[in-house]
């Protein structure tokens, strides 16, 4: 069973500073992550992809990956109380049925004001 | 551009009925991909379609059926509902097999 691991959370931070959101995943061969945002009663918004090792930078959101530790991370700079909402890591797995993009339980974010 | 839509938003259902539910993919898009959530729950894949064929499929019973169209719409359809197929119903476009993927605003199935 391929898997997506997150911390549930909440994770609470205050305004103006930094939150760090983590992903660990099982298969070994998935090349392509992504984190997703999510409003409460809302669907999912992509946030960033990211597919080669290292960072990726937009905006206030920083993408990290380390295909070696198999291990994904978000970094929110300057956290604003809007960024407050459910974030979702996924990763695409490739098997023989085809293709699926395989998600965590989300980690929820609270940033207070 | 128009983006992914999905009708109907809700609807409410009684155990052991069929449902339907329908996605129309972002302009340009040729994959659709089904997931279902739970509360509290990330997204679930359910099934994705590519140029109309199954181009994979996750742990649901064969009562999960799809179609998708030669305009890259698509269906979902549960039949024999139970209650644990209470969820948000989403589905998600991408202009090719493991692209990145957009939501539709989901259908909410609520089933008595």
């Amino acid at each position: 069973q391929k898997e997506v691991e997150q911390n549930s959370g909440p994770l609470s931070v205050p305004e103006g500073a930094i939150a760090s959101l983590n992903c660990t995943y099982s298969d070994r061969v998935s090349q392509s992550f992504f984190w997703y945002r999510q409003y409460s009663g809302k669907s999912p918004e992509l946030i960033m992809s990211i597919y080669s090792n290292g960072d990726k930078e937009d905006g206030r959101f920083t993408a990290q990956l380390n295909k070696a530790s198999q291990y994904v991370s978000l970094l929110i700079r300057d956290s604003q109380p809007s960024d407050s909402a459910t974030y979702l890591c996924a990763v695409n797995i490739y098997d023989q049925a085809g293709t699926a993009l395989i998600f965590g339980k989300g980690t929820t974010l609270s940033v207070s004001s | 551009e128009t983006g992914v839509t999905q009708s109907p938003t809700h609807l409410i259902k009684t155990r052991g009925q069929q449902v339907t539910l329908r996605c129309s993919s972002q302009s340009g898009h040729n994959t659709v991909s089904w997931y279902q959530q739970a509360l509290g729950q990330g997204p679930q894949f359910i099934f994705q379609y590519y140029r109309e064929e199954e181009n994979g499929r996750g742990n649901f019973p064969p009562r999960f059926s799809g179609l998708q169209f030669p305009n890259y719409s698509s269906e979902l359809n549960v039949n024999a509902l139970e209650l644990d197929d209470s969820a948000l119903y989403l589905c998600a476009s991408s202009d090719s097999v493991g692209e990145t993927q957009y939501f539709g605003p989901g259908t909410r199935l609520l089933v008595l």
